[in-house]
Formats: structure tokens, C-alpha cells, sequence
């Protein structure tokens, strides 16, 4: 079955510094999404990445979808603790499939 | 509200109880999902309903997890003989269904502890 892997794990920053976020697939992607995760609170969808090479942008973050390296990633720029959450990707678990599964998460923290 | 409704927001149990969780999701959304998030872990599938289709239930982590969705809209998960383990935030999304890439809109989720 497919699987989606994050790195890092975590991630503690300094406001004001840039920082990458990793989502690798163990099969191909039929597309992507980027959640965020407030800290008990439900997830927020933040874009939705459908074709190879496809890169979209909201307020500081961007994200890019790389269909041959069968990989997203999405970059904050100049971060702030209002970034501060769980970073989560997800997708069709196959062509076809309506099965949505989701890559183990990415939390930040952000020190001000 | 216009959002997924997720009933109880906290439960507590003891073990071997049975306990349902609801979930009401966006009108006019044919597609809803359950899916549970242990702590510190990820999301995990669940079970899949779509329309009047048979749901994909291939998540489901034993026979005493169950779900059902009645009339194409609320939907009820149930869990019989609670174990240690089943704690875990459990999450339910719709979405407008019909096409691979529509956005899951997800509840605030059921957090249960079995104690």
C-alpha cells in the first residue's frame, strides 16, 4: 500500500527564517494536499497540488509537486509563530481511488 | 454552521463500553471519510463513503469498529468493547465527492479516551 513519508519529524525555527517541509510518496501521486494542523484543534486546508511540476503560492507558504520524484514540498518564507502547527500531506492512495491517506506530519514550532 | 459537526467533542469511557461517534458533514458534500489520529501520529484511513456506493472499509482496524451513514448524509461510528488502545482523536471529512481532487473538509474531531 502507499505511503507518505514527511521529514523532518519536527522542526523548531526562529521567527524570520525560511524552512522546507518534505512529503515523499512510496508510489506514484495522482496529486496532493497541504494541511495545517493547529495544536487540538481540526485541519485546515491550505492547497491543493494536482500536476507535475505544479507550484502554488498562499500569503508565506508555497508549495511544489514533483511527480517524478514522487514528492511535494512546501516552503514558508520569513516564518512567524502564527505558522506554529502540524504540517500534514495527504492523497489518493491510487489512480481512482477515493482512499485519501496522509503522510505522519511535520511539527513546527516557531520562537519569537 | 456551513462546517462538518462532529458530536461528542470529548469522550470518556471505561473499557469493554460501546460508544458512538457522529458526524455531520457539510449539505450537498456525497463523500465522507472517518479517520483517526492517535497521539503524535498521523492520520489513519478509516473508511470511505460515497453516494449510494458500497463504503470502502478497508481501514477498519478490527470487526468491533463499524460504520454507517444514513440517507447519504449523518454519519455514526461505533465502536463495540472499547480497548486502551482505541484512544485516539477521531476525524471525520466530507467533500463534494464525484471527483479525485475536491478538498476534504474536515471536523474538529471526537477526542476518546478509554480508561
Amino acid at each position: 500500500s502507499q505511503e507518505l513519508e514527511q521529514s523532518p519529524q519536527s522542526l523548531i525555527v526562529q521567527e524570520g527564517k525560511n524552512l522546507t517541509i518534505n512529503c515523499t510518496s512510496s508510489k506514484t501521486l495522482y496529486g496532493l494536499y497541504w494541511y495545517k494542523q493547529k495544536y487540538g484543534e481540526g485541519l485546515i486546508f491550505l492547497m491543493m497540488l494536482q500536476k507535475g511540476g505544479e507550484e502554488k503560492s498562499h500569503e508565506k507558504i508555497t508549495a511544489k509537486l514533483d511527480e517524478k520524484k514522487q514528492q511535494s514540498s512546501l516552503h514558508i518564507t520569513a516564518s512567524q509563530p502564527s505558522h506554529a502547527g502540524i504540517y500534514l500531506c495527504g492523497a489518493p492512495g491510487a489512480s481512482g481511488t477515493y482512499k485519501y491517506i496522509f503522510g505522519t506530519g511535520t511539527r513546527l514550532k516557531v520562537l519569537a | 454552521g456551513a462546517g462538518v459537526s462532529q458530536s461528542p467533542s470529548n469522550k470518556v469511557t471505561e473499557k469493554g463500553k460501546d460508544v458512538e461517534l457522529r458526524c455531520d458533514p457539510i449539505s450537498g458534500h456525497t463523500a465522507l471519510y472517518w479517520y483517526r489520529q492517535s497521539l503524535g501520529q498521523g492520520l489513519e484511513f478509516l473508511i470511505y463513503f460515497q453516494g449510494n456506493s458500497a463504503p470502502d472499509k478497508s481501514g477498519l482496524p478490527s470487526d468491533r469498529f463499524s460504520a454507517e451513514r444514513t440517507g447519504g448524509s449523518v454519519s455514526t461510528l461505533t465502536i463495540q468493547r472499547t480497548q486502551q488502545e482505541d484512544s485516539a482523536v477521531y476525524l471525520c471529512a466530507s467533500s463534494l465527492g464525484g471527483q479525485i481532487l475536491w478538498e476534504l473538509f474536515f471536523g474538529e474531531g471526537s477526542r476518546l479516551t478509554v480508561l
